[in-house]
């Protein structure tokens, strides 16, 4: 069982609201990656770390989304306007490195009202 | 873009076997990883398979062929509790990132 934890796993927002969610990963991991799932089952991906540093990020990480992974703090993925188009289940994972398996945790659904 | 597919739906029936298919066309492979997925739940780790043939696990098996860009995992003895979602997942030599199908809804019936 992975013991990826994300919190909150439900997370309801106005739109232009600020929408933050945490991720502890496996204990060791210091591989990290955030995606989005859409109501479609879609997955993307958004950015990824290695430690404290940014390996990979998509364009819009870039603009309205940020995150971080500070040394002995959870991992943190925000939202600084929130969009309609937002609402979907974030899924944080881990690996121990870039070249193993990837383990999920459960999810924090965002609605955006 | 990276273009990883699945048929959306699969039945079967309970104590017989589903092969779930994936085909991927992507700039790149590192391997194929393979989850399982409820209705409001993360993807559960099954299997990771990069080189070609067959990887038996018992319940689950995978098959992979790089040289036509296609996996199938094979669940046998299906119980009814094995109706989920299952994703393929690729993934590029960048960094670890894994380019998902949209998954093949499995139903097990009685």
């Amino acid at each position: 069982n992975s013991k990826v934890i994300q919190t909150p796993r439900y997370l309801v927002k106005g739109q232009g609201q600020k929408a933050k969610m945490r991720c502890i990963p496996e204990k060791g991991h210091p591989v990290v990656f955030w995606y989005q799932q859409n109501k479609n089952n879609e997955f993307k991906f958004l950015i990824n770390f290695q430690n404290q540093e940014v390996l990979q990020q998509i364009d819009m990480t870039e603009k309205r989304f940020s995150a971080e992974c500070p040394s002995n703090s959870p991992c943190s993925l925000e939202i600084q306007s929130s969009e309609a188009g937002d609402s979907a289940l974030y899924l944080c994972a881990s690996s121990w490195d870039i070249n193993t398996e990837v383990f999920f945790g459960k999810g924090t659904r965002l609605t955006v009202v | 873009g990276q273009g990883v597919e699945q048929p959306d739906n699969l039945m079967s029936v309970e104590g017989t076997f589903a092969r779930v298919n994936c085909t991927y066309s992507t700039s790149g492979f590192n391997g194929l990883s393979w989850y399982q997925q409820r209705e409001g739940h993360a993807p559960v780790f099954l299997s990771y398979v990069v080189l070609d043939g067959l990887k038996d696990s018992g319940h689950f098996s995978t098959f992979l062929s790089r040289s036509n860009g296609y996996s199938y995992l094979l669940l046998t003895e299906l119980q009814i509790k094995d109706s989920a979602s299952y994703l393929c997942a690729v993934k590029l030599p960048n960094y670890n990132v894994l380019y998902f199908g949209s998954g093949t809804k499995l139903t097990v019936e009685p």
